[in-house]
């Protein structure tokens, strides 16, 4: 079965830090990726979308997609106590089943003030 | 002020009863999507709907059903057959079955003792 795999964490770091997630998915076809932010008891908040192989940067967030090496990651730049929460993975894993989004079970983090 | 909104916050059932959770969009969405989250555990596709009057099975469909009448509510009920119902249930929309941007809405947390 085609999965997305996250180091499940949890991560501390502290205020200021740069905070690195990181995802390894299973189907070579995939073509995109999609972190969500969740905060505990909330829902998951859509926060970065990647299409191509290489970085997109939006304000303190970096996502990094190699296609190669089927790894995808989120970087945080000068982490806030504002950015602790769960961090979930998640990317369209082929298969007769395109449309689908396959989850991570997210990485915890947490920033440290 | 669109978005996708879900009723109620908390549902406490006895087992062996029928519940129905509600979600509604305004985003003009086509595609949405029912998930189910348990602790530890990624988000589980329960059912999605492509548009109106037309719905899939997901990953876990069984002790589930929905229904699409109109394009803006996709109602979940839990039946008396799903074993395990305790759980967080989220709603999510995109604008197509192939865009996998996906959007959250708060989700109910439902409780069966």
């Amino acid at each position: 079965q085609k999965e997305v795999e996250q180091n499940s964490g949890p991560l501390s770091v502290p205020e200021g830090a740069i905070a690195s997630l990181n995802c390894t998915y299973s189907d070579r076809g995939s073509q995109s990726f999609f972190w969500y932010r969740q905060y505990s008891g909330k829902s998951p908040e859509l926060i970065m979308s990647i299409y191509s192989n290489g970085d997109k940067e939006d304000g303190r967030f970096t996502a990094q997609l190699n296609k190669a090496s089927q790894y995808v990651s989120l970087l945080i730049r000068d982490s806030q106590p504002s950015d602790s929460a769960t961090y979930l993975c998640a990317g369209p894993l082929s298969g007769g089943s395109n449309y689908k989004l396959t989850f991570g079970k997210g990485t915890l983090l947490t920033v440290n003030p | 002020d669109g978005g996708i909104t879900q009723s109620p916050k908390y549902l406490f059932r006895k087992e062996g009863q029928n519940v129905t959770l509600s979600c509604e969009q305004n985003l003009n969405h086509d595609a949405m999507y029912w998930y189910r989250q348990d602790p530890g555990q990624g988000l589980r596709l329960i059912y999605y709907s492509q548009i109106v009057n037309d719905f899939q099975k997901g990953d876990i469909a069984e002790g589930y059903s929905v229904s699409r009448e109109k394009k803006e509510s996709f109602p979940l009920t839990v039946t008396s057959a799903q074993k395990n119902p305790t759980a967080f249930y989220l709603c999510a929309s995109s604008i197509r079955l192939l865009d996998y941007e996906q959007y959250f809405g708060p989700g109910t947390r439902l409780t069966v003792t």
